[in-house]
């Protein structure tokens, strides 16, 4: 299966930004779902697991979601500061094959 | 403190062999799944492939399947990227990271080995 994801989103500071990411096949809600943000020059860190749980650390203007509707996850992150500005990447699993969403670059302008 | 510390950059021509490592260390190495994940410049993030330090089982990506071979001295806490003959589309940013069943989502990543391959 596949994961897509918007290619880039843009807001301004202290606006909101959800960030789909799109299952091709299965169900979204058959494994869970993670999101990982990436800064220039950094490795990815967890900002979301297990569709929704935030690691300690990672403030609450950070939440996820799923809708089995349109087979899709969701991150929201509200109150956008520049620190935000990064890619962001969705994260899901099926028997022994873990897949990895086509990514977001999230701009604050 | 959680460390996965990555072999440094390398640069090698096509048709050379080349193995990464990633030394992990401040847990139980043997008891959590360590995978690969390329990063070609300006692109996203693909899993290669996970390796149990335990046991040696080993999963690929149907992408990365007879391409490279993971590999894991539990001895010394050490897991390994290798290539048997290097190819310039193999030039990217690979990743170490731990695999948190408990909580599902790799949580502790490596550094990054930068591999540039070119004649």
């Amino acid at each position: 299966f596949m994961l897509t994801q918007p290619h880039s989103v843009s807001e301004s500071p202290g606006k909101t930004v959800t960030i789909s990411c799109t299952r091709s096949s299965g169900s979204i809600a058959s494994s869970y779902v993670q999101w990982y943000q990436q800064r220039p020059g950094s490795s990815p860190t967890t900002v979301i697991y297990e569709h929704n749980q935030r690691p300690s650390g990672v403030p609450d203007r950070f939440s996820g979601s799923i809708d089995s509707s349109s087979n899709s996850a969701s991150l929201t992150i509200s109150g956008l500061k520049s620190e935000d500005e990064a890619d962001y990447y969705c994260q899901s699993y099926d028997s022994s094959n873990y897949v990895f969403g086509t990514g977001t670059e999230v701009s604050v302008l | 403190e959680v460390q996965l510390v990555q072999s440094g950059a390398e640069v090698k021509k096509p048709g050379e062999s080349l193995k990464i490592s990633c030394y992990g260390s401040g847990y139980s190495f043997t008891n959590y799944w360590i995978a690969w994940v390329r990063q070609m410049p300006g692109k996203g993030l693909e899993w290669m492939g996970i390796i149990y330090p335990g046991d040696s089982d080993t999963r690929y990506s149907p992408s990365f399947q007879g391409q490279v071979t993971i590999s894991t001295d539990k001895s010394i806490t050490t897991a390994y990227l290798q290539w048997s003959s290097l190819k310039a589309s193999d030039t990217a940013m690979y990743y170490c990271a731990r695999w948190l069943a408990a909580r599902p989502s790799f949580d502790y990543w490596g550094q990054g080995t930068l591999v540039t391959v070119s004649s």
